[in-house]
Order: C-alpha cells, then structure tokens, then sequence
C-alpha cells in the first residue's frame, strides 16, 4: 500500500483564491511528522510546513497551513489568496518516528495559479 | 551560506560508465540523504548517513554506493550507469539535533539537484 496519496495530479486554481491539496497517509506507527515541500519549474526542493501526530493546533506558516485530520489519516495544504509565483509541483512526505529520519514522499500535485 | 551544494548540475553518461555524484553540506548537518526524482514516484530515497562513516540503504539501494569520509561531504556513485538510472539525484541534509519525535521536526533541506541522463 502507498504511504503517501497525492489524488489530483494536476489542480488549477485562480489567482487570489484559496486552494487545498490533498494528502492522505498510512502509518502504523503512532509517532510521525508531516511535511510538505513546494517545487518550482527551477527544480529546488523548498520546506513549506510541518505537523506532528501530537501536534493539536494545525500548522501554519503565513499562507500556507495545513488542515490535519489524525482520524482519517489526512495532511491537506491549503494555500490562501494564491499567487502566480504558487505555481509548482507540491510533494506531501511523513517521517514515521519507528523508522528514523527519512521521508517518504507522495507522488506530488501540479498546481497551476491563473491569472 | 551556501548551504548544501550538488555537483555536477547535468551530466551526461553512458551505460557502463561509472559517475559520482557530489554532495556538500556547510551546516555541519549529522545526516545526509540521496534521493532519485521520476516522474509518477515522487522522490524515493536511495541511501542515508547518521554520521561520517555510518550510512545505510534506503528504498532504491541496488547499482549506487556512497561513502562519507567527512562529515560534509556524500558522494553518490553509479558503479556502472544503466539506463534506468536516467533520473534527477538530489541531496538532502538535516541537523538530527532535534528529538526524533513529531514534535522535533528535524528538516530535511535539499540541494539543488543533479540531472543524470545515462545514454
């Protein structure tokens, strides 16, 4: 089974409006964290958000936060008032604590802002 | 601040070749990471260091070794390049000074890629 689903390959969103990317995880373990990374047209991998599986409040990072719901397994971005420069592939990861320090990562969504 | 460098940007190789790939990180990070980028699979990991001296496999070990002599340096080697491993190679470093725990988020910070095409 994945660890990491991405479901929507490619999403477009208009510029100034909010947009969710999903991500839905599978873990055993009940220790694990979450992260997200933006990847523009460059090719540079850039860190966005984290949340932990003990962490209560969702995460926020300015635009960006990430609507956690630990029942359903789920870790869903929701970038605010999008911008062109938000156009990018978005990469969900988990770092499962019983394993160690590596990420997994989700197959990534294309997000494309209009103007 | 450089930060975590990878060299070369492109290469371009052919099959039975041997290539390494260089890795350099200036934060003094304990760990460091090797991951391979194809389209449909997102980023999966191929080997990782705790420290110099100490690495270990990841998802996709088999035709790559890696050595780390220094603690800012990891190099990737493809002993001998398959077409296969046509692919984008990137560097990640993160401290390990945090608690492993989900509340110590011990970011992983990437180097800017290395694109491999094996003819």
């Amino acid at each position: 089974a994945q660890k990491i689903t991405q479901t929507q390959p490619g999403m477009f969103v208009q510029e100034k409006e909010a947009v969710t990317l999903d991500c839905t995880y599978d873990t055993s373990d009940q220790s694990y964290g979450l992260f997200w990374y933006k990847q523009p047209s460059s090719g540079e991998m850039i860190f966005l958000i984290y949340q932990g599986s003990y962490d209560e409040q969702n995460a926020t990072e300015g635009r960006y936060s990430l609507n956690f719901q630990k029942a359903r397994k789920s870790a869903n971005l929701v970038i605010s008032a999008s911008q062109l420069g938000d156009s990018a592939m978005y990469f969900c990861a988990m770092r499962e604590v019983m394993i160690g320090r590596q990420l997994t990562f989700g197959s990534g969504t294309q997000l494309t802002v209009l103007p | 601040d450089a930060g975590i460098t990878q060299s070369p940007r492109y290469k371009i190789t052919e099959t039975g070749r041997q290539v390494t790939l260089m890795c350099h990180q200036t934060w003094s990070h304990s760990y460091m990471f090797w991951y391979r980028q194809d389209l449909g699979h997102g980023l999966r990991l191929i080997y990782y260091s705790a420290a110099a001296d100490i690495t270990d496999k990841g998802e996709v070990p088999d035709g790559y070794v890696v050595s780390r002599s220094k603690t800012e340096n990891f190099p990737l080697t493809l002993e001998s390049a398959t077409r296969s491993q046509t692919s984008v190679y990137f560097c990640a470093s993160s401290s390990g000074t945090s608690r492993l725990s989900p509340r110590g988020t011990d970011t992983q910070y990437f180097g800017p890629g290395t694109r491999l095409t094996v003819l």
